[in-house]
């Protein structure tokens, strides 16, 4: 069976401030996809980066970077001189090959940032 | 390029009546679905349809709930005899099957039962 595990809850930082979001998965495919969303005070999810299970190469996008670790069942999300316009939940989702398209999502991590 | 549409975007009912939402996918996008997300909680994925085949459906998705995608376009997703437990916002995302296409999904509707 899939699982997401966002073990933080809730972090608080000051502009400017780095911050990494974690995310840790179990899965028994060999082939799979990680997702990260983020989910504004409006509500809506939006689709920040999606990574197959054969490529750990890391990605960076602006102030935004995602560390792939198979060896650790990591996907951990790095934040690079936060924003008050970051502040929002963000989750970690998985979707397996051979269980569809479902996703399973994490159950978020509430990012505030302060001014 | 539209995104996805859902409507309404809140609806208020009283316990025990039937309700209907609607979600308008991305017009390229062959897959649908729909997840429900209560408070505090990551979304939990209901069901899926490929062009107008269901093919995946929740053990969250009781017999109350019913999803339909006639013509592979437009879905529905209906709840009969609501209960306190249904409220919620309910979340449809689409997305292109080819090459696993990330989902991108719709406002929501929120559901508020009374």
């Amino acid at each position: 069976a899939q699982k997401v595990t966002q073990a933080q809850t809730e972090i608080s930082v000051v502009e400017k401030e780095d911050v990494t979001l974690d995310c840790v998965y179990e899965t028994r495919d060999t082939t799979y996809y990680l997702f990260w969303y983020k989910q504004p005070p409006s509500g809506e999810l939006v689709f920040l980066i999606r990574r197959n299970s054969f490529d750990e190469q890391n990605e960076i996008s602006g102030r935004y970077s995602w560390n792939f670790q198979k060896s650790t069942s990591s996907f951990n999300f790095t934040i690079t001189a936060s924003q008050v316009v970051d502040s929002a939940v963000y989750f970690c989702a998985l979707s397996e090959k051979t269980s569809g398209s479902r996703l399973t999502f994490g159950e978020g991590t509430q990012l505030t940032v302060n001014p | 390029d539209t995104g996805v549409s859902q409507n309404p975007r809140h609806k208020i009912t009283k316990r025990g009546q039937n309700v209907t939402f609607r979600c308008d996918p991305i017009s390229e996008h062959n897959r649908l679905y729909w997840y429900r997300q209560t408070l505090g909680q990551g979304p939990e994925f209901l069901t899926y349809f490929q062009n107008e085949a269901q093919l995946e459906k929740s053990r969250l998705l009781s017999d109350r709930f019913s999803a339909e995608r006639p013509k592979g376009s437009f879905s529905t997703l209906e709840i009969q005899r609501t209960e306190q437990g249904d409220s919620a916002m309910y979340l449809c995302a689409s997305s292109l099957e080819r090459g696993m296409g990330p989902q991108h999904f719709g406002d929501g509707t929120r559901l508020s039962i009374l």
